[in-house]
């Protein structure tokens, strides 16, 4: 247990759903992050989010949406999504995001869109 | 150029054995460096990380950064079958940003063979 929980762990969605992921983190930390990771390719960073406020939004196609109310919940609310899309959705939070010396990742969840 | 390059592998070696993973990145301005290990189907845990050049040891694991190179490695000494993974090297740079963020490698698959 990193501390980084996320719900639900697995999701399957048509492409006219709306769903929400869930994030929490129980370490204090200031920063939380939302990736993305497909099968052969790296880890893509999507939105970071620092004391609530977003920082980056890592050309993100507007399907995804993301939402900070405290430093200890990230949502990622989704609508009219593609095939393409499937992937696993990891969550990770860091202490600050100026300088992430140290993130930690919730278990994911793994989205399918059929 | 990828930013963060890693050889795919499978990297195999036999129980016992020094296992190398090696990871080069192309922005100069990298502050931090870091190895994650991820099981198949879970989520990637952080278990090194370097900031300085030189080794830093951990247990069975050994990083290795070298910035004028720019090249990162993590050594695991006495592999065991409980090693086999995927190892995912990350580098924090600001990217011209405000604010620090990781760049992952696509991963190195490592397979301990008893």
């Amino acid at each position: 247990e990193t501390g980084v929980t996320q719900t639900p762990r697995h999701l399957v969605m048509g492409m006219t759903n709306k769903k929400s992921l869930k994030c929490e983190q129980h370490l204090g930390h200031n920063a939380m992050y939302w990736y993305k990771q497909s099968a052969k390719k790296p880890l893509e960073l999507m939105f970071v989010y620092s004391l609530e406020e977003r920082v980056e939004n890592n050309s993100v196609p507007s399907r995804f949406s993301p939402e900070c109310p405290n430093s200890s919940h990230l949502f990622l609310h989704l609508h009219t999504l593609q095939p393409e899309d499937s992937a696993l959705y990891l969550c990770a939070s860091s202490q600050d995001s100026t300088d992430p010396r140290e993130q930690y990742f919730g278990p994911g969840t793994r989205l399918t869109v059929t | 150029q990828k930013e963060v390059e890693q050889n795919s592998g499978p990297l195999s070696v036999p129980e016992g054995a020094i296992a190398s993973l090696n990871c080069t990145y192309s922005d100069r301005g990298s502050q931090s460096f870091f190895w994650y290990r991820q099981y198949s189907g879970k989520s990637p845990e952080l278990i090194m990380s370097i900031y300085s050049n030189g080794d830093k040891e951990d247990g069975r694991f050994t990083a290795q950064l070298n910035k004028a190179s720019q090249y990162v490695s993590l050594l695991i000494r006495d592999s065991q079958p409980s090693d086999s993974a995927t190892y995912l090297c990350a580098v924090n740079n600001a990217g011209g940003t405000s604010y620090g963020k990781l760049t992952f490698g696509q991963g190195t698959i490592l397979t301990v063979h008893p």
